[in-house]
């Protein structure tokens, strides 16, 4: 399974912008981008996920490099509720499991 | 909005007990996961389901697991003979057809606590 690589943890005040990124460097062309979040006592809660192109939905933006060997989750506005660990795991189209890292506890201050 | 529910949210058991941990996965969905986390750690797979046959399993998912989809809405995982490494929080997922690269639904699990 590709590995991917996060900080282990970061900081935001709320109401601002915040940018987790992702390093992926062994990425292979079947390879989806996929972030999912765990908020404290909860499953895991899809956030996005893309292939080669940026992304945007209700929650969150997906920038991916042109080379695919890095990716950055974009919070537009941080809020409290955003505190949680985010992972990025990268999915190939020919399995159906996700392989989950140890993520990025991000925490977010009033 | 619809979501994947577990029962039980808490189970205490004695070791060598066999523990039945139910899901109902959102209703129209065919695709259906356990994953596990032990305290402090990954989240782990456990076993992938569609069409009332298993698709992946991992290393994890040995002889003493197994999982059913009973009914036609409820999805169960069994362990037969619980061992104390057992003890951990179990998440049902799943994810609708025609989504293979998509998202899964996690519902927020049962935690398995064995003596």
């Amino acid at each position: 399974d590709a590995k991917t690589t996060q900080p282990n943890s970061m900081e935001s005040n709320e109401e601002e912008p915040v940018h987790l990124p992702c390093n992926h460097s062994t990425i292979s062309g079947t390879d989806y981008i996929h972030w999912y979040r765990q908020l404290p006592s909860q499953g895991p809660e899809y956030v996005i996920h893309g292939l080669t192109s940026n992304v945007n939905n209700r929650m969150a933006s997906l920038a991916i490099a042109e080379d695919r060997k890095s990716s950055t989750l974009i919070l537009h506005r941080a809020t409290l509720r955003d505190a949680a660990v985010y992972y990025c795991i990268l999915r190939d189209y020919n399995t159906d499991k996700l392989i989950f890292g140890t993520g990025t506890r991000l925490q977010v201050f009033p | 909005e619809p979501e994947v529910t577990q029962t039980p949210s808490h189970q205490v058991t004695q070791m060598g007990q066999e523990v039945i941990l139910r899901c109902v996965p959102i209703s129209n969905h065919l695709y259906f996961y356990w994953y596990r986390q032990i305290l402090g750690q990954k989240v782990e797979f456990l076993v992938s389901f569609y069409n009332n046959e298993i698709s992946e399993k991992s290393e994890i998912f040995d002889d003493q697991f197994s999982v059913e989809r009973p009914d036609g809405s409820n999805f169960t995982l069994k362990i037969r003979s619980t061992k104390l490494e057992d003890s951990a929080m179990y998440f049902c997922a799943s994810r609708a057809q025609g989504t293979a690269t998509g998202e899964l639904f996690f519902g927020e699990g049962s935690r398995l606590t064995v003596l």
